[in-house]
């Protein structure tokens, strides 16, 4: 099962807006509504930030939003903060079945 | 409070065995699905082993396929990965995390018990 696919780094400033991308194919993100997206703070265990697609665990700031279109989803971050700066992964259930998660993407708050 | 406890990492050299623990407290450990999650130093997640609920169905990613086996005793509130045949890319944090449902999101996450392979 091949890695999905995200960006390296994204970076934004302070108030902004930024979208991560998360491809995959048809035998995950395009088949099933079970896109999650985990934030990582150096030294730390992740954090669910949005599971099965858009939804937001209690606690999660209303900021985080995500969304999916075929196979590719997105994670968008609106207003951006100082402590949002940290590592973001996207997962997905697959077919096989199994679980796979992307490369993750670098984001830094300029 | 909702807690993962890890154990059980350290060094072993190629071709040696660990035991990795999972203990859960908090919440009722028997009504979810399991998971073990790692990330080699310096590199992304990547997804292990899943475990149901009773412990019949278990998943497996290829790259442990055969050498790994994932566990849970319900009466004792704890998740295990018996990790055999270990490669110098075994190497990394393992975590143990609470499955929202069957391999849909991780919800809980532990702190991360270090397993190092190497001679």
């Amino acid at each position: 099962q091949s890695a999905l696919t995200q960006p390296a780094s994204v970076s934004g400033s302070p108030g902004q807006s930024i979208t991560i991308s998360c491809t995959g194919t048809s035998s995950d993100i395009g088949g099933y509504n079970y896109v999650s997206w985990y934030q990582q703070h150096p030294g730390k265990a992740p954090k669910l930030m949005i599971y099965d697609v858009s939804n937001r665990p209690s606690g999660v700031s209303n900021r985080f939003s995500g969304s999916k279109s075929g196979n590719t989803a997105s994670l968008t971050i609106s207003g951006l903060q100082a402590e949002d700066e940290a590592d973001y992964y996207c997962s997905s259930y697959t077919s096989s079945p199994t679980l796979v998660f992307g490369g993750g993407t670098k984001l830094t708050v300029l | 409070e909702v807690q993962l406890l890890e154990s059980g990492g350290g060094l072993v050299q190629p071709g040696g065995s660990l035991r990795l623990s999972c203990a859960a407290s908090g919440f009722t450990f028997t009504t979810y699905a399991m998971s073990w999650v790692r990330q080699a130093p310096g590199r992304g997640l990547e997804w292990v082993s899943g475990i149901s609920v009773s412990g019949v169905t278990t998943y497996y990613a290829d790259s442990v396929k055969g050498r790994f086996t994932i566990s849970r005793d319900n009466s004792k509130n704890t998740l295990y990965l018996q990790m055999n045949s270990l490669r110098a890319e075994d190497t990394a944090v393992y975590y143990c995390a609470k499955d929202l449902s069957k391999l849909k999101a991780f919800d809980i996450w532990g702190q991360g018990t270090m397993v190092t392979v190497s001679s």
